[in-house]
């Protein structure tokens, strides 16, 4: 069975917080690792790939562990505008390639 | 931009009706996914595209159909709506080679 774990939160931080999201997938056999943001009543957007070799953009930084089968996000200097759900994602092989299993989100408030 | 467009944003119908829900994508893009999103479920994948009237079935397709006639739409159908499809449900699309899926705004379904 497939399946993408995450802490639900809430998470309520401070600007200013360094924040970190966990999540761990069951398949072995996935390819691919996204973190999406969902803000509240909005659709969900791609916010950054997950690379073996960790990945960084601005503020977010992205970590995959294959071994453990876990993937992270930190956020640094957190704003009001990151205030959102996010929601880990993992592509797996085989028959429907691009199909993708979400996790259920991790719901971040930034408070001021 | 790539734009993924769904035909209402609210929908309200009765029990035993048939619904049609519309997606369009203006990007050209091979592949196009139903979602189901429910609070504390998170997204479900209903059933995916990967080209002209070719389906697939996703983790979730009893009690739906879809329709794929022409690259740029795809259409989820209810044959016979039940209060247990009141959901917010999501289309998206991909290309072939890149794995980002683009969302549309949702539409809220109730069912009645």
């Amino acid at each position: 069975r497939k399946e993408v774990e995450q802490d639900p939160g809430p998470f309520n931080v401070p600007e200013g917080a360094t924040v970190a999201f966990n999540c761990t997938y069951s398949n072995s056999a996935s390819q691919s690792f996204f973190w999406y943001r969902q803000d509240c009543r909005k659709e969900p957007k791609l916010l950054m790939s997950v690379y073996s070799s960790g990945n960084e953009d601005g503020r977010f930084t992205a970590q995959l562990n294959r071994a453990s089968q876990y993937i992270s996000l930190l956020i640094r200097d957190s704003k009001l505008s990151d205030s959102a759900t996010y929601l880990c994602v993992v592509q797996y092989s085989g028959a429907g390639s691009y199909q993708l299993t979400f996790g259920k989100g991790t719901k971040l408030s930034v408070i001021p | 931009d790539v734009k993924v467009t769904q035909s209402s944003r609210y929908l309200v119908k009765r029990t035993g009706e048939k619904v049609f829900l519309e997606c369009v994508q203006d990007m050209d893009h091979e592949n196009m996914f139903w979602y189901r999103q429910d609070p504390g479920l998170g997204l479900r994948l209903i059933y995916f595209s990967y080209d002209v009237k070719m389906k697939e079935k996703g983790d979730i397709p009893e009690g739906y159909s879809v329709s794929r006639e022409k690259k740029e739409r795809f259409s989820l159908i209810l044959e016979s709506a039940s209060t247990n499809q009141t959901s917010m449900y999501l289309c998206a699309s991909s290309p072939v080679a890149y794995n980002e899926q683009f969302f549309g705004p949702g539409t809220r379904l109730t069912v009645l």
